[in-house]
């Protein structure tokens, strides 16, 4: 099966300007999530939907990120102004949510950075 | 709300020697566990996961992992070392499939 998708692989943006990641998730993977990834930490989630509801966007810094899913399908998240601190890797993840235990499948990423 | 600690930002081994990573958990209910690795530039790729039953778990590439409830555990091992399993190795504990937590991650070299 094809895995996560994601692009771009890399930008570079100067801060105050706009930013938009795409992602196209595993076929049939109900469940999606966006991470933030700064160097030398672990992924932090911003953002979980299900289908095309959210879930959870509990520490997704509303004031400049954005995120949509629609028709359940591939997703765009929007930074919009960027700020240094925004300079991170982007990870994209699906999972069939068919049972708790289910795994996250992975994209490469959208590394970014803000000068 | 459930958290991941892992013991040693960065790990070295020489090749061919035991490989511990170590992942410690907090959780109000027993948790689904995982362990991801990460190679530069890359997403993260599902080494094992613990759900229910058998504590002690296989994954791939030849490492596996015992889930200990009384030490809220989940150490990741692996008895030789190989230069391919240089990488970041990430713990995540997750309750019901939502909101995977991911602790911060441990660097694996691998010596010569």
């Amino acid at each position: 099966e094809a895995g996560v998708a994601q692009s771009p692989r890399y930008k570079i943006i100067e801060k105050r300007q706009s930013v938009a990641f795409w992602c196209n998730p595993i076929s049939g993977h109900a469940t999606l999530y966006w991470y933030q990834q700064i160097l030398g930490q672990g992924p932090k989630l911003l953002i979980q939907f299900q289908n095309n509801g959210v879930v959870d966007d509990s520490q997704l810094p509303k004031d400049r990120f954005s995120a949509e899913r629609l028709k359940g399908v591939d997703s765009t998240l929007k930074i919009q102004p960027a700020k240094l601190e925004d300079s991170a890797v982007y990870l994209c993840a699906s999972s069939s949510y068919r049972e708790g235990s289910s795994p996250l499948h992975f994209g490469n990423g959208t590394r970014l950075t803000v000068t | 709300a459930q958290s991941v600690t892992q013991l040693g930002s960065h790990v070295s081994v020489s090749e061919g020697a035991l490989v511990l990573l170590r992942c410690n958990y907090s959780s109000s209910v027993p948790p689904y566990l995982f362990w991801y690795v990460q190679y530069p530039n890359q997403g993260l790729q599902l080494l094992l996961k613990y759900t229910t039953g058998a504590t002690l778990v296989k994954g791939i590439n030849g490492f596996e992992a015992e889930f200990k409830k009384s030490e809220t555990s989940f150490h990741l091992t692996k008895p030789s070392a190989h230069m391919s399993d240089a990488a970041e190795y990430f713990c995540a504990v997750t309750l019901y499939g939502q909101n995977f937590v991911f602790g911060p991650g441990t660097r694996l070299s691998v010596l010569p």
